[in-house]
């Protein structure tokens, strides 16, 4: 069975700071793995994804992700953290693509310090 | 293209009361799934439609059920309300086994149910 972990379920970083959400995954098969963003709200957002073609993956407002396949994590990275990047991240699994289901995290709320 | 859309976005129900909620996913999206966000649970999988049939079935009493209708927007109903039900909704459309799928998902903005 698939599952995630995120460590952390708060983190507070100041304007311009490196922000780095953790996420560690467990799956029987190689899997796909996603990071999405919710701002207050709003629905989840898609922000970036690891779907095999590269271990480090770039997403939207500067984000990226590094699939770490001996350490089974999905660690999310920004190198200077913005105010509008606070919101609640959220790490997810699948198995395959066609799979209807998609296994999330706890969640990381990010809070970004002016 | 438009996106996921969800009514109603707010409601207020009282204990004992059922309430159905609404989800048009994208157009040519085929796979339909719920999601439950609460402060204390996060986001748990409620279930997900395929073509008018339920293909995937999270862990919630029966008094939660769906439906999916042949133009992909789908349904989902809750029964005998309890104070614990409040929570945002979410829904989410996919198009597994289309070209171009990796398996993410297009979330609507939730409907946000209040129980009193």
């Amino acid at each position: 069975a698939q599952s995630v972990t995120q460590l952390g379920s708060h983190v507070s970083v100041s304007e311009g700071a490196l922000v780095l959400l953790r996420c560690n995954y467990s799956s029987s098969v190689p899997p796909y793995l996603f990071w999405y963003v919710q701002y207050p709200n709003q629905g989840l957002q898609l922000l970036l994804k690891y779907t095999s073609a590269a271990t480090l993956v770039k997403g939207i407002n500067g984000f990226e992700a590094e699939f770490k396949k001996s350490e089974t994590s999905f660690h999310l990275t920004k190198p200077s953290a913005h105010m509008s990047d606070a919101a609640e991240y959220f790490c997810a699994v699948i198995e395959n693509t066609n799979a209807g289901k998609s296994t999330f995290g706890d969640g990381t709320t990010l809070t970004v310090k002016p | 293209k438009a996106g996921v859309t969800q009514t109603p976005r707010y409601l207020i129900k009282t204990r004992g009361q059922q309430v159905t909620l609404s989800c048009s996913p994208i157009s040519g999206h085929r796979s339909v799934s719920w999601y439950q966000q609460t402060p204390g649970q996060g986001l748990q999988f409620l279930f997900e439609y395929f073509s008018e049939t339920q293909r995937n079935k999270g862990n919630f009493p029966g008094r939660f059920s769906g439906r999916q209708f042949s133009n992909s927007r789908s349904e989902m109903n809750v029964s005998t309300l309890e104070l614990g039900d409040s929570a945002l909704y979410l829904c989410a459309s996919s198009f597994p086994g289309q070209a171009g799928n990796t398996g993410e998902l297009f979330f609507g903005e939730g409907s946000r149910l209040t129980v009193l």
